[in-house]
């Protein structure tokens, strides 16, 4: 069972390249979500999507952008990257979240990425 | 943004002690709350999910409780081993949406 698949899973950009994160699941889950990791601090939102078709702001949107291309797939995109974006990026899946949700979140095994 | 406070912020046993964490959270408009096990160059792993006051969880050696009412969920480990070591994440929903605010995490390391 692959779960949560991201890539690239390390990446070195140059200040003011752009990527795309690319995540993928295949357990049929409605919500997906991007976080970052610094260090001493906790998982923080960037963007989420509670189903197919929409896409709201997290904690940190500034600086990047989503696209939920459909039920399996959701991309993070820096346009224009900047040193501050250096963090440890995971792309997390859900079941639909009503009041009080059985099931926790399925983590891919994240993407590193530097920028200099 | 809520703020969720896990303590204690590191943590080390011998093996065979038993041991506990505390995650505290506001307690206005709370939802559900998530335990997560997170091992070194590993992703997060779901332990638990708490929903109600007064919730208790219990998977093998581990456990935890939930009290809705002033704000706090506690992890117990009974008997810890080195396979335990790893820092364990509470993230609770108080927001009524899709949001769950994760704190730092405790880190906790299991000597043999």
């Amino acid at each position: 069972n692959a779960g949560v698949t991201q890539t690239p899973k390390f990446q070195v950009l140059k200040t003011g390249q752009s990527m795309t994160l690319q995540c993928a699941q295949d357990m049929n889950h409605n919500s997906m979500y991007w976080y970052r990791q610094d260090p001493g601090m906790g998982l923080r939102l960037i963007y989420y999507s509670a189903s197919e078709g929409t896409t709201d702001k997290g904690e940190v949107p500034n600086g990047y952008n989503v696209s939920r291309l459909n039920k399996r797939e959701f991309s993070l995109r820096l346009e224009s990257a900047a040193p501050s974006q250096t963090s440890v990026y995971f792309c997390a899946s859900s079941e639909v979240q009503v009041q009080g949700t059985r099931y926790g979140y399925t983590f891919g095994s994240g993407t590193r990425l530097t920028v200099v | 943004i809520l703020n969720v406070e896990q303590s204690p912020q590191s943590l080390h046993v011998q093996e065979g002690d038993s041991t506990n964490f505390t995650c505290s959270f506001p307690s206005s408009n709370f939802y559900a709350l998530h335990w997560y096990r997170w091992e070194t160059a590993k992703s997060p792993e779901a332990l638990f999910v708490m929903t109600l006051n007064g919730d208790e969880k219990k998977k093998g050696r581990i456990s935890a409780t939930l009290n809705t009412k002033e704000g706090y969920s506690y992890l117990y480990i009974k008997g810890s081993q080195p396979e335990d070591s790893a820092t364990y994440l509470c993230a609770p929903n108080t927001s009524g949406t899709y949001k769950y605010i994760f704190g730092t995490g405790t880190r906790l390391k299991v000597l043999a």
